[in-house]
C-alpha cells in the first residue's frame, strides 16, 4: 500500500542555518506530495504541495520538488528561523481521498 | 473566519463509555475526514467522508464510528472506548480534490 517515511528527528539548527528534511514515497499511482506544519498546540496547515513529478512546491522560503525517478520530496530552506521552530509532516494522497502521513519531523531552531 | 472546530479539545474518560467527539466546518466543503496522531505513528486516517450520507475507511477504523447526515458535521464516535484508544484526534475538510486539508485544533483523549 501507499506510504510516506521521512527522516527522523529531533532536528536542532542554528538561526540561519540550512535545513533538509528528506522524505521518501510508496505509491502505486501517481500521488500529489504536501508538507504539513504543525506549530505547538495547533492543528496541522499546509506548508506546500506538489501535483506532478518535476513540480516544485514552494512557501515561506521553503522548497520541495517532487521526483519521481527517486520517489522523494525533500523540504529545504536556506536560512531557517527560530519561528520555523515546529513539527513538519510529508504527506501523500492517490486519489484526493485517502491521505498517507510520515511520522512527523520535529524541528527545533535556536537563535 | 474559515474554520474548522472541534469539541471537546480534552476530555478524560473510563473504559466502556461511549462518547462523541464533534467536528463542524464553516467552508461548505465536501470532502470532512478524522485522523489519530501517536507518538512515532504519524496520523493515521480513521474515516472520511465525501460527501453527506457517504463515508468510509482510513487506516485504522477499529473501535470508531462516524456520521454524515449534514454537509458542515462530521461527528466521530467512540461505542466502548478502550486505553489504545487514547490519542490527539484531528477533523479535516478539504473542497474537491486539491489536497490542502483544513485541520482543526485537535481534541485530546484519555481513555483510562
Amino acid at each position: 500500500g501507499d506510504s510516506v517515511t521521512q527522516m527522523e528527528g529531533p532536528v536542532t539548527l542554528s538561526e540561519e542555518a540550512f535545513l533538509t528534511i528528506n522524505c521518501t514515497y510508496t505509491a502505486t499511482g501517481y500521488p500529489s506530495l504536501f508538507w504539513y506544519v504543525q506549530y505547538p498546540g495547533e492543528g496541522l496547515q499546509l506548508l506546500l504541495k506538489a501535483t506532478k513529478a518535476d513540480d516544485k512546491g514552494s512557501n515561506k522560503g521553503f522548497e520541495a520538488t517532487y521526483r519521481k525517478e527517486t520517489t522523494s520530496f525533500h523540504l529545504e530552506k536556506g536560512s531557517v528561523q527560530v519561528s520555523d521552530s515546529a513539527v513538519y509532516f510529508c504527506a501523500l494522497s492517490d486519489s484526493g481521498n485517502q491521505f498517507y502521513f510520515g511520522t512527523g519531523t520535529s524541528l527545533t531552531v535556536i537563535p | 473566519e474559515a474554520q474548522v472546530t472541534q469539541n471537546p479539545r480534552y476530555l478524560i474518560t473510563v473504559t466502556g463509555k461511549k462518547l462523541t467527539v464533534t467536528c463542524s466546518q464553516n467552508m461548505n466543503h465536501e470532502y470532512m475526514s478524522w485522523y489519530r496522531q501517536d507518538p512515532g505513528l504519524g496520523l493515521r486516517q480513521i474515516y472520511y467522508s465525501m460527501n453527506v450520507e457517504v463515508t468510509d475507511k482510513g487506516d485504522v477504523p477499529e473501535g470508531y464510528k462516524v456520521s454524515r447526515k449534514e454537509k458542515r458535521n462530521f461527528p466521530l464516535i467512540l461505542e466502548s472506548p478502550s486505553p489504545n484508544q487514547t490519542s490527539l484526534y484531528f477533523c479535516a475538510s478539504q473542497t474537491g480534490t486539491t489536497g490542502e486539508l483544513f485541520f482543526g485544533e485537535g481534541s485530546r483523549l484519555t481513555v483510562l
